[in-house]
């Protein structure tokens, strides 16, 4: 059973710094992953998908990367900005399946 | 398209109630998802459609959880005699069936409320 875990739950900036948002997993036969950010209240938004071949997808500041062999994936957050406070969350597809598994999220705010 | 968008997006009702959920999903997608999220956690699988069949169904999903997708095109998702730990939001997502990736995308969620 596939168990997602991410540190830290909860994390506080100054703006203009880089940040990394950690996932760890324990089962390797991944389809994918997605990383996701979701305001408060509101649905979850797509930020980036990596395949299981992949090792790593950038969009903008963002940067996500995947490491089967270590169980580990990260969110890189480039020149962090107040308006990237949100919940960050990771979840996996895993081969065989259709649905996603979700960690907890880290709460991420950024200080102007 | 605008993406997919859910109705009501707000439901605050009794104890013992029943209450249903509209998804709209992407045009051309052909799966549908719903899952649950409770306050602080990620959301939790519940149930999956390809076109209008039901193909995957959580344990989470008792017998008072139904859901339909009876033309293959929106979803409804019916909870009878409501209780105070039905609380939560629901979200539902969809993908393509063609292509790789199968990104889910979500829409915004209906906040259920059990009084």
């Amino acid at each position: 059973k596939q168990e997602v875990t991410q540190i830290p739950a909860a994390l506080s900036v100054p703006e203009g710094e880089n940040l990394v948002l950690n996932c760890s997993f324990t089962d390797s036969a991944i389809y994918n992953l997605q990383w996701f950010r979701q305001d408060p209240g509101k649905g979850l938004t797509s930020l980036l998908l990596i395949q299981s071949s992949q090792r790593e997808q950038t969009s903008g500041r963002l940067n996500a990367s995947l490491d089967k062999s270590s169980g580990r994936s990260t969110l890189y957050i480039a020149a962090s900005q107040p308006g990237d406070s949100a919940t960050y969350l990771c979840a996996f597809l895993m081969d065989s399946s259709y649905k996603l598994i979700f960690g907890s999220g880290t709460r991420l705010l950024v200080r102007p | 398209d605008t993406g997919v968008s859910q109705d009501p997006r707000h439901k605050i009702t009794k104890r013992g109630q029943n209450v249903t959920f509209r998804c709209d999903p992407i045009s051309e997608h052909n799966r549908l998802y719903w899952y649950r999220q409770t306050l602080g956690q990620g959301p939790e699988f519940l149930t999956y459609f390809q076109n209008e069949a039901q193909l995957e169904k959580s344990r989470l999903l008792s017998d008072r959880f139904s859901a339909e997708r009876p033309k293959g095109s929106f979803s409804t998702l019916e909870i009878q005699r409501t209780e105070q730990g039905d609380s939560a939001m629901y979200l539902c997502a969809s993908s393509q069936l063609a292509g790789a990736s199968n990104e889910q995308f979500f829409g915004p969620g209906t906040r259920l409320t059990v009084l």
